[in-house]
């Protein structure tokens, strides 16, 4: 129940391109859907966020579109380019007492010239 | 603002020395520090919540007695990786939350890359 699943493994785009990266959670509990973008030999950084009192949040090129009854969530990158090549995370926590992220698997995208 | 910094970015470490890292909150107080390790290709694995001036709760499965966690303030908290042995390389990462956290969610370091030889 504690479970994020992120798909697909890895994603590769034309640059212009749409990218669209999903994550399904089980526990209702959880109330703040963050994403981060972590480039190799980096720290995580976040994206974007959203809580669960809206459907979608926008900002620049990032939007997140949120699906409370199906309990699942996706980042969508408009307008890909190469310097988006990254693995990017989804996750998932209360936002009470700090209470721990949980991550799911990533997703390594290559966006092509 | 809501900058973590991780410090060293990587070190090299012989077989059953013991090895300190150390992540500052730089502009906020972070009462809870969460530490997680990163295998090439993976996801983050969450290690342990590490709170101030109290014990830290690790996850099921990480020895507590290997990995040492101590937040003796509230912008400081330190891993020691005890005995170290290959098996121990891996990228350890720490975050931490600042207050406002609906707007910063959760602030990552950017890594230690330890390599145990």
């Amino acid at each position: 129940q504690q479970q994020v699943k992120q798909s697909p493994q890895s994603l590769i785009v034309q640059k212009g391109g749409i990218s669209i990266i999903n994550c399904a959670y089980e526990n209702t509990a959880f109330d703040y859907f963050p994403w981060y973008q972590q480039f190799p030999g980096k720290g995580p950084a976040l994206l974007i966020a959203i809580r669960p009192d809206v459907s979608e949040k926008k900002e620049g090129r990032f939007t997140i579109s949120f699906n409370k009854s199906a309990k699942q969530f996706s980042l969508h990158i408009m307008d890909s380019q190469p310097g988006d090549s990254a693995t990017y995370f989804c996750a998932a926590s209360i936002m009470d007492s700090s209470y721990k992220l949980i991550f799911g698997s990533g997703t390594r995208l290559l966006v092509r010239p | 603002g809501a900058v973590v910094s991780q410090h060293p970015s990587w070190v090299i470490c012989k077989s059953g020395t013991s090895v300190k890292i150390e992540c500052r909150s730089l502009d906020f107080q972070a009462t809870t520090m969460f530490w997680y390790r990163q295998f090439p290709k993976q996801s983050l694995m969450l290690m342990a919540t590490s709170n101030e001036g109290s014990k830290a709760t690790y996850e099921q499965g990480v020895e507590k007695d290997k990995f040492l966690i101590n937040h003796a303030s509230l912008t400081l908290s330190t891993l020691t990786v005890t005995s170290a042995h290959p098996e121990d390389s891996s990228f350890y990462i720490c975050s931490a939350s600042p207050p406002d956290s609906v707007n910063y969610g959760y602030t990552f370091g950017s890594g230690t890359r330890l390599t145990v030889v």
